[in-house]
């Protein structure tokens, strides 16, 4: 069985500073990895996501995320950001064969201020 | 119209009645699950269906009940539900069965029961 651990229920940053939101999982198997964004009063969005190949993801608004076997994590960051990031961000992995269900974690809110 | 569309958007229900959700994908796609989302609570995988047919059921009580017609249309029906049932009912749909697969989600149906 995965699981995802988000340490941050809340990351409050200002605006045009960095921001890193941390993701942990457990599984003992390999699994893809994903980062989803929630606005205020939508469904998530696929940010980035982690099948194979370069540790280092990018995906889009500027977000970027790092896989580290070693350290079993998958943390996403944005050097610079915006009042619009402000949402609610959530990592989930899957196994690679024949379920396509996503393990979510309990999600991270970044509020971004002027 | 393209995307995921749920309907209604906000529901509010008391707990002898029955309704149903709606869930309507234009993608083509072969997968469609429902989740729910409660605070402070991670994601909750209720139902997946692949081609029409049910392959996932994670212990959800019999008051849910969905339904999958076609590959396009998926409901859950509603009916004698509990006050802790109230959440963010989110419907999301993905290609196939494998884990590399992204899922799309709808905006989601606010349910309150009273």
């Amino acid at each position: 069985a995965q699981s995802v651990t988000q340490l941050d229920s809340q990351v409050p940053v200002f605006e045009e500073a960095p921001v890193e939101l941390r993701c942990n999982y457990s599984s003992s198997v390999s699994v893809y990895l994903f980062w989803y964004v929630q606005y205020p009063n939508q469904g998530l969005q696929l940010l980035l996501k982690y099948l194979s190949g370069s540790t280092l993801v990018k995906g889009i608004n500027g977000f970027e995320a790092e896989f580290n076997k070693s350290q079993t994590s998958f943390h996403l960051r944005k050097p610079s950001v915006h009042i619009s990031d402000t949402a609610e961000y959530f990592c989930a992995v899957t196994p690679p064969w024949g379920t396509d269900k996503l393990i979510f974690g309990t999600g991270t809110r970044l509020q971004v201020f002027p | 119209e393209t995307g995921v569309t749920q309907t209604p958007r906000h529901l509010v229900m008391g707990m002898t009645n029955k309704k149903s959700l709606k869930c309507e994908q234009h993608l083509g796609h072969n997968a469609m699950y429902w989740y729910k989302q409660s605070a402070k609570k991670p994601l909750e995988l209720m139902f997946v269906y692949n081609f029409k047919e049910q392959t996932e059921n994670n212990s959800v009580p019999s008051r849910f009940s969905p339904e999958c017609p076609n590959s396009s249309h998926l409901f859950l029906h509603l009916h004698t539900l509990q006050p802790e049932d109230s959440a963010l009912y989110l419907c999301a749909s993905s290609q196939g069965p494998t884990g590399d697969t992204e899922a799309f989600f709808g905006q989601g149906t606010r349910l309150t029961v009273v």
